[in-house]
């Protein structure tokens, strides 16, 4: 079946460091991809997503490129903040003519000052 | 414009008992979806429904079971209910369609003691 794998956590940043977080996915057909970020208490936020292979996600600062040839879709900023403290999940929504997201375990990350 | 909505926040039940939790989807948006997010995982697909019928579903059991008002509100159903039922339950809507974003609301806690 489809999964999606993220690097494991937790992340801990100092201000204004750059952040990678890893992801791969399985999927069959042409999946979309996204990251979700998920603040302490609330639900999911869509942070980006991408529809189709080369395309590039960005919002608030973070971006993600759909790469087919190693089915992966990394999450990075050039500058992290306190405020960007979260869970950072990456999904997919298989592609297959599915409308179920398949999510990976999540990532925590911490920016301290 | 109001986004999705669940009710209620949080949630205590005794093992054996029956919850019934309820999502209002944001303005506009005929497809709802329900998810659960155990403690430190990422959420994964209930079922979803569109016009009041489910139109796909995870690897649930048939404990759980749902239902979809002509409002596009719905309710998602939990019989005999298990410890390993804890969790977060995220509804999530959006427009019918495949890649079409959902937009999460902010959950309801269930703690099954």
């Amino acid at each position: 079946g489809d999964s999606v794998t993220q690097m494991e956590g937790p992340v801990t940043l100092s201000e204004e460091a750059f952040l990678t977080i890893n992801c791969t996915y399985t999927a069959t057909g042409y999946p979309s991809l996204f990251w979700y970020v998920q603040y302490p208490g609330e639900g999911l936020q869509l942070l980006l997503k991408a529809t189709k292979a080369d395309d590039k996600g960005s919002n608030k600062g973070f971006e993600a490129t759909y790469r087919k040839e190693t089915t992966s879709f990394h999450l990075e900023k050039g500058s992290v903040q306190v405020s960007d403290s979260a869970v950072y999940f990456c999904a997919t929504d298989s592609g297959a003519g599915s409308y179920q997201l398949t999510f990976g375990k999540g990532t925590k990350l911490s920016v301290i000052p | 414009d109001a986004g999705v909505t669940q009710s209620p926040t949080h949630l205590i039940k005794t093992r054996g008992q029956q919850v019934t939790l309820r999502c209002s989807p944001k303005s506009g948006h005929d497809t709802v979806s329900w998810y659960q997010q155990a403690l430190g995982q990422g959420p994964q697909f209930i079922f979803q429904y569109y016009e009041e019928e489910e139109r796909q579903r995870g690897n649930f059991p048939d404990r759980f079971s749902g239902h979809q008002f002509p409002n596009y509100s719905s309710e998602l159903n939990v019989n005999a209910l298990l410890l390993g039922d804890s969790a977060l339950y995220l509804c999530a809507s959006s427009p019918w369609g495949v890649g079409r974003e959902q937009y999460f609301g902010p959950g309801t806690r269930l703690t099954v003691t």
